[in-house]
Order: C-alpha cells, then sequence, then structure tokens
C-alpha cells in the first residue's frame, strides 16, 4: 500500500513570491494535516483538512492556506514569502478524525524542503 | 494549551551504554507517540501508547506511559550507532484538540563508538 506522498522534495522560491506544496493521502484516508518544522522552531501543527474542509489551523498567519480535492490530496499555499518560512514542510493523513470524537493515528508523508532566498 | 517537553535535548553516549528520555507533557491526553527522524528526513513512527501502564519494546528501545503522572520514557539498551538520529516525542490533545500532535523539541542522540 502507498504511503504518504508529498512534491515537490525541494523548492527554492525568492522572497515575496508565493509557493505550492502538494500530498496525497493514504487511500481511505480523508483527514490531511500539514506540520512545519523550522530551524528552532521544532515541529508545529499548520492545517487540518477533512471532507475537503478546514478544521483548524494553527497559530499561522493568514498568508498560509491550503484547500483539499474531492480526492483528498491537498494543496498547501503560502503567499508573500518570508525568509524565515524556510523550513520543513511534512504533511499527515489519517482515517477521518472528529474533533472531540475518535483520533486515528497520523502517518506521515516525506516532506517537502522550502528554501527561501 | 498543551505544552509538552523532553530532556534532554542533546545526549551524547557511547556504544553499548543505557539511557532514558524523558517525555513530559501538561494536560490529560488521549496518546502518545514516539517518532525518530534522520537528518532532513521525515519522520518514522517508533511506538504508539494508548493508556496508562503500556510498555512497547522494538529491538533496543522500550517506550513506556504513566498517564497519571503525564510523563513517557524512552529507555535505549546497550546503545548502538545505527541508533543516532533525533527522537521526538508527540502527544495528542484531549477533547476538541484531538485532532492534532504537539511535539517535544527533540533529543538529538549520537551514539559514539
Amino acid at each position: 500500500e502507498a504511503g504518504v506522498t508529498q512534491s515537490p522534495t525541494h523548492l527554492i522560491k525568492t522572497r515575496g513570491q508565493q509557493a505550492t506544496l502538494r500530498c496525497s493521502p493514504i487511500s481511505g484516508h480523508t483527514s490531511v494535516y500539514w506540520y512545519q518544522q523550522a530551524l528552532g522552531l521544532g515541529l508545529q501543527f499548520l492545517l487540518w483538512y477533512d471532507e475537503g474542509e478546514e478544521r483548524n489551523r494553527g497559530n499561522f498567519p493568514p498568508r498560509f492556506s491550503g484547500r483539499q480535492f474531492p480526492n483528498y490530496s491537498s494543496e498547501l499555499n503560502v503567499n508573500a514569502l518570508e525568509l524565515e518560512d524556510s523550513a520543513l514542510y511534512l504533511c499527515a493523513s489519517s482515517l477521518a478524525s472528529g474533533a472531540g470524537g475518535m483520533s486515528y493515528e497520523q502517518y506521515f508523508g516525506p516532506g517537502t524542503r522550502l528554501t527561501v532566498t | 494549551e498543551l505544552k509538552v517537553e523532553q530532556n534532554p535535548l542533546f545526549l551524547s553516549m557511547q556504544e553499548g551504554k543505557n539511557y532514558t528520555i524523558y517525555c513530559n507533557y501538561s494536560t490529560t491526553s488521549d496518546r502518545l507517540y514516539w517518532y525518530r527522524q534522520d537528518p532532513g528526513k521525515s519522520l518514522e513512527s517508533l511506538f504508539v501508547l494508548l493508556s496508562n501502564g503500556a510498555v512497547k519494546q522494538e529491538g533496543r528501545l522500550m517506550a513506556s506511559l504513566d498517564t497519571k503522572a503525564r510523563l513517557s520514557t524512552l529507555h535505549i539498551t546497550a546503545a548502538v550507532h545505527d541508533l543516532s538520529a533525533t527522537y521526538f516525542c508527540a502527544v495528542v490533545g484531549s477533547g476538541g484538540s484531538n485532532y492534532k500532535l504537539t511535539f517535544g523539541k527533540g533529543t538529538l542522540l549520537t551514539v559514539n563508538p
């Protein structure tokens, strides 16, 4: 069974540009999560999508946004890139997780390394 | 807000020695995970701990969970060089926060010959 896939592996952008990162979940998983791992800041929750809707977001500015498509794949967009956006972005997927209800294990993809110059 | 503290953050040990990494968390949690991360790579799931007193072992690594103390430990027995990596614990929030993982800062383990 294929795991979570992410593309691209590496992305180099200039400050002020936009970046688009993509994630395909494990087949059967409807929840997709995005995490940022920036140097010195550790791993931080960014966004959660389920059934095509944004369910919750972490403490990040609105220029971090995304969407989930009908096939449950997801896209993370970062607008007006800043140098501190340089990080490893990890996508994870799980079976449907309802806030307050059952939570399921999240499976992580290989990540996209975003470098902003 | 759920907070997760790991210690130590850096651990340099010799092959053959034993050591323990500690993970404390601040509020009631649904479950706790341990992950391994090699440089530039993603997270590899090591253990999922679901209940008080849970103990899991895989090779030279053993993890345990004490939900009353809000403490998990990752014990390394007779370390070998291949265990060199960064280890993270992550805790799932309870109730309305059970959708996200809150991570500790990680423990960078270096095993020297």
